[in-house]
């Protein structure tokens, strides 16, 4: 598709339980984001992978998020044993990775994440 | 790490009203500022961005924001809204050479016909 998409795009869960939330960016975009944004509140950042480079994790909240990327394409935000404080839709975003940050970054739907 | 305040976080004006949106940011390096709208029921997209040049960058849909660097800021302002304006406005900003980005909490507007 031209857009990012975003897989499912609403999740209820138990807490306790285990979920995974899917990105598929636009093609040939080198970078991809994750945020989250909770009710009220502005987009939090959780991770961003560039290229081939380690990626910046450093905004997921605790051990219980993670996130993958396979080469330039899909990525997959894992968040374990959920809790009630994790209910937020989650965006995902992409960008061809121009320099000094100047990307505009193209957002995906979101997933509503919802933990009772 | 860098933070944006946006303030009157709910903005409610009737249409041919102008419209403007503060947006103020800790960081006192080099950054690049943008402004992203999401319409009801869509994606959040770009609206305009600022990264260096001319502190008046014009966006989309008319509406435009001035990066006063003295003051931290990077304010958006459109002369006469429409209906079609109604939506949530985000100011972000990052530092030059790192990608992610800082967002505020967002103003929603609403512009009554």
């Amino acid at each position: 598709g031209a857009g990012v998409s975003q897989s499912p795009s609403n999740k209820v869960t138990e807490k306790g339980k285990d979920v995974e939330l899917r990105c598929d960016p636009i093609s040939g975009h080198t970078a991809l984001y994750w945020y989250r944004q909770r009710l009220g509140q502005g987009l939090e950042f959780l991770i961003y992978f560039q290229g081939n480079s380690a990626p910046d994790k450093s905004g997921l909240p605790s051990d219980r998020f993670s996130a993958e990327r396979t080469g330039e394409s899909v990525s997959t935000l894992t968040i374990q044993r959920t809790q009630q404080e994790d209910s937020a839709v989650y965006l995902c975003a992409s960008s061809p990775l121009r320099p000094l940050g100047t990307d505009t970054q193209y957002f995906g739907p979101g997933t509503r994440l919802t933990v009772l | 790490a860098q933070s944006v305040s946006q303030h009157n976080h709910h903005v409610i004006l009737s249409e041919a009203a102008s419209l403007e949106l503060g947006c103020n940011y800790s960081y006192g390096g080099t950054v690049n500022l943008f402004w992203y709208v999401q319409y009801p029921g869509q994606h959040l997209q770009l609206l305009l961005k600022y990264f260096s040049g001319d502190p008046l960058v014009k966006g989309i849909k008319g509406f435009e924001a001035e990066f006063i660097k003295s003051k931290f800021s990077f304010n958006l302002r459109k002369p006469s809204v429409q209906w079609s304006d109604t939506a949530e406005y985000f100011c972000a900003v990052n530092a030059q050479g790192n990608n992610r980005l800082a967002f505020g909490k967002g103003n929603q507007v609403v512009v009554i016909p």
